[in-house]
């Protein structure tokens, strides 16, 4: 089964700092994982997904990236936070039958 | 991926079964349907999966019409925990492509 670890559980940033949410997976080599972000009572978003180390796409242009340093880590970046940027992100992988598996999530409020 | 239509919400009482429809008109051959549930403040979860006619698990049933454009996702005597969101993506397997709709939000009454 996939295991799916984020941090932080929670961030406070204020508009302008930077942001830094990690995710790693336990389990099948070369998964192919996702963020997602949902904001307050709305869907999920599809922000990036990334078939292997280094392959990022993106899907929405703003003002996060993410990268993959290694087979099991997912990582979402930005330099200067936006009050849009507040909501829930999660990160997630597929499994067989392309089923998707998603971690606790980081609640992320900019301030 | 194929995209989807669903109702933005619905209510229904405890006990009932509840059926949750998707519309997904321009599926593909070899695209499958898949159905997720999430509660606040949690990612979703797999429900069930399918591909033509009916599938059943331990929790739900889906009914999926041999045009195939469409699926309705069905709850047996819903319970208060069963109040979530409800997703239905479709797409192929190997699609890397994962995006969700917005979703049905299901209320349960007690």
């Amino acid at each position: 089964s996939q295991t799916i670890h984020q941090w932080p559980a929670t961030l406070v940033q204020p508009v302008g700092s930077p942001l830094s949410l990690e995710c790693t997976v336990e389990g099948t080599s070369n998964p192919n994982l996702y963020w997602y972000r949902q904001a307050a009572g709305r869907g999920l978003q599809l922000l990036f997904y990334s078939v292997g180390i280094g392959q990022i796409s993106s899907e929405v242009p703003q003002n996060l990236s993410a990268s993959r340093p290694q087979d099991r880590q997912f990582i979402l970046s930005s330099k200067k936070l936006l009050l849009s940027d507040s909501g829930f992100y999660l990160c997630a992988e597929t499994g067989p039958g392309n089923t998707i598996y998603f971690g606790e999530g980081s609640w992320l409020t900019v301030v | 991926l194929a995209k989807t239509t669903q109702p933005i919400s619905m209510d229904s009482y405890e006990g009932q079964e509840v059926n949750i429809t998707c519309s997904h008109n321009n599926i593909a051959t070899n695209d499958y349907i898949t159905w997720y549930q999430q509660f606040p403040s949690q990612g979703p979860r797999f429900i069930i999966q399918g591909y033509k006619t009916k599938v059943t698990n331990e929790v739900a049933s889906l009914f999926i019409p041999a045009d195939r454009k469409s699926s309705t996702l069905s709850l047996p005597r819903v319970s208060l925990s069963d109040t979530a969101v409800y997703y239905c993506l479709v797409g192929r397997y190997g699609n890397n492509r994962l995006a969700f709709g917005k979703g049905n939000q299901v209320v349960v009454i007690p």
